[in-house]
């Protein structure tokens, strides 16, 4: 159980496009999900929270109009990466947490690897 | 503010070694603490959390940690590493379970045969 999905696992893409980034819950409905982001051979850091139905809560640094996220249902958020540059290449990791089962715990998805040329 | 260290970047040890992964955090208040596994390329898998109760805490694959408030440490433990725990390995606080996490640096466990 507390199976969390993401698509794509990698992506490329030319500088200047947008990009996409779906985080699911398979098994169990998650009231809060978390996005954070890792660069190579560093620590996750925390980007936003959002809540299923609510807007999201940004970190400080991090901007809400180029990183867009909808959580529009209890299975579903994404991250959008607007008009991307290479500088947002970058392993980004989604976690989920249940209203049941372990609230105490965020369950990670397997990231997605986000490549911009 | 909560913060994490993680005082090793990397930990050599041979199969079949005992390890130990060393995890300090700073909190003015109660905190909740985890550790998690990250192998490459891949998102992070929970070993093992405290939240109250015993200080000794078993995880999965035969890991364990001990919570120390004197000395707001929680250092994980195995009595004998495989190959295949080789990983990063990361120490996580948060102030109210299940929100928000605050990760240290990380640690690459690297077992040698």
């Amino acid at each position: 159980g507390a199976v969390v999905s993401q698509h794509p696992s990698r992506v490329i893409c030319k500088s200047g496009t947008s990009v996409k980034i779906e985080c699911r819950s398979l098994d169990f409905q998650a009231t809060t999900m978390f996005w954070y982001r890792q660069f190579p051979k560093q620590s996750l850091m925390l980007m936003a929270t959002s809540n299923e139905g609510s807007k999201a809560t940004y970190e400080q640094g991090v901007e809400k109009d180029k990183f867009l996220i909808n959580h529009a249902s209890l299975t579903l958020s994404t991250l959008t990466v607007t008009s991307a540059h290479p500088e947002d290449s970058s392993f980004y990791i989604c976690s989920a947490r249940g209203a049941w089962g372990d609230p105490d715990t965020q369950y990670f998805g397997p990231g997605t690897r986000l490549t911009v040329l | 503010a909560q913060s994490v260290t993680q005082l090793d970047s990397q930990v050599p040890v041979f199969e079949e070694a005992p390890v130990e992964l060393r995890c300090n955090y700073s909190s003015s208040v109660s905190v909740y603490l985890f550790w998690y596994v990250q192998y490459p390329n891949q998102g992070l898998q929970l070993l093992l959390k405290y939240l109250s109760g015993s200080t000794l805490v078993k995880g999965i694959n035969g890991f364990e940690a001990e919570f120390n408030k004197s000395q707001t440490s929680f250092h994980l433990r195995k009595p004998s590493v495989h190959i295949s725990d080789t990983a990063e390995y990361f120490c996580a606080v948060t102030l109210n379970a299940g929100n928000m996490l605050t990760f240290g640096g990380g640690t690459r466990l690297m077992v040698k045969p």
